[in-house]
């Protein structure tokens, strides 16, 4: 069966600080991952995904995320965070064959201070 | 174009009544999801549709959910009995495939009082 776990609950950083959201996953194939991003009373929306090819995927809004197969991890990155970035964060992955259900990890508030 | 939308957004209901909430998909996608999403957690898969075929109900948690998309573009889900637990938002997606990347409605938050 495929999981997510995203360790941190709660991320704070200072606008213009770098971020890192942690997300790690276990599924015995090759996976299908995914960033969404959910603002308060929002759906949500797809930052970036990673199918195959290049490890290092970019995304909108600046972000990026690279697949480590050996740690099993898609950790998202943004090297300058800006106070509208503050919302909640889903890592989601999905089996490469066929499969069509994701599971979400239980997601990462990010909080931004001015 | 215009992306999944929801309907009500927001939605009280007494214990024990029955609820219906209506998602848009993105025109000319296929596929269509259901999700619930508790507080404080990540959307949980229900159900999901081909066209007007309900391929997967798997997700659903008791035979009080019930979901239909009778000509392959609306779908309702509904909610029968309410009980306090069914308490969430309730999300919809759309997909042109079923493993195609699915865009998210902004979802019905149920409150069951």
């Amino acid at each position: 069966a495929q999981s997510v776990t995203q360790p941190d609950i709660h991320i704070t950083v200072s606008e213009g600080a770098s971020l890192e959201l942690r997300c790690n996953y276990s599924y015995g194939a090759t996976p299908y991952l995914f960033w969404y991003v959910q603002s308060p009373g929002q759906g949500l929306q797809l930052l970036l995904k990673y199918f195959s090819g290049d490890t290092l995927v970019q995304g909108i809004k600046g972000f990026e995320a690279e697949f480590k197969r050996s740690q099993s991890s898609f950790n998202l990155r943004k090297p300058s965070v800006h106070w509208s970035d503050a919302a909640e964060y889903f890592c989601a992955v999905k089996g490469s064959g066929g499969s069509y259900i994701p599971t979400f990890g239980r997601g990462t508030s990010l909080i931004v201070h001015p | 174009g215009a992306g999944v939308s929801q309907s009500p957004r927001y939605k009280v209901a007494k214990r024990g009544q029955d609820v219906a909430l209506r998602c848009d998909p993105i025109s000319g996608h296929v596929s269509l999801f259901w999700y619930q999403q508790a507080l404080g957690q990540g959307p949980e898969f229900l159900t999901y549709f081909q066209n007007e075929a309900q391929l997967d109900k798997s997700g659903l948690p008791s035979d009080r959910f019930f979901a239909e998309r009778p000509e392959g573009s609306v779908s309702t889900l509904k909610i029968q009995r309410t009980q306090q637990e069914d308490s969430a938002v309730y999300l919809c997606a759309s997909s042109l495939g079923g493993e195609e990347t699915q865009y998210f409605g902004p979802g019905t938050r149920l409150l069951v009082l």
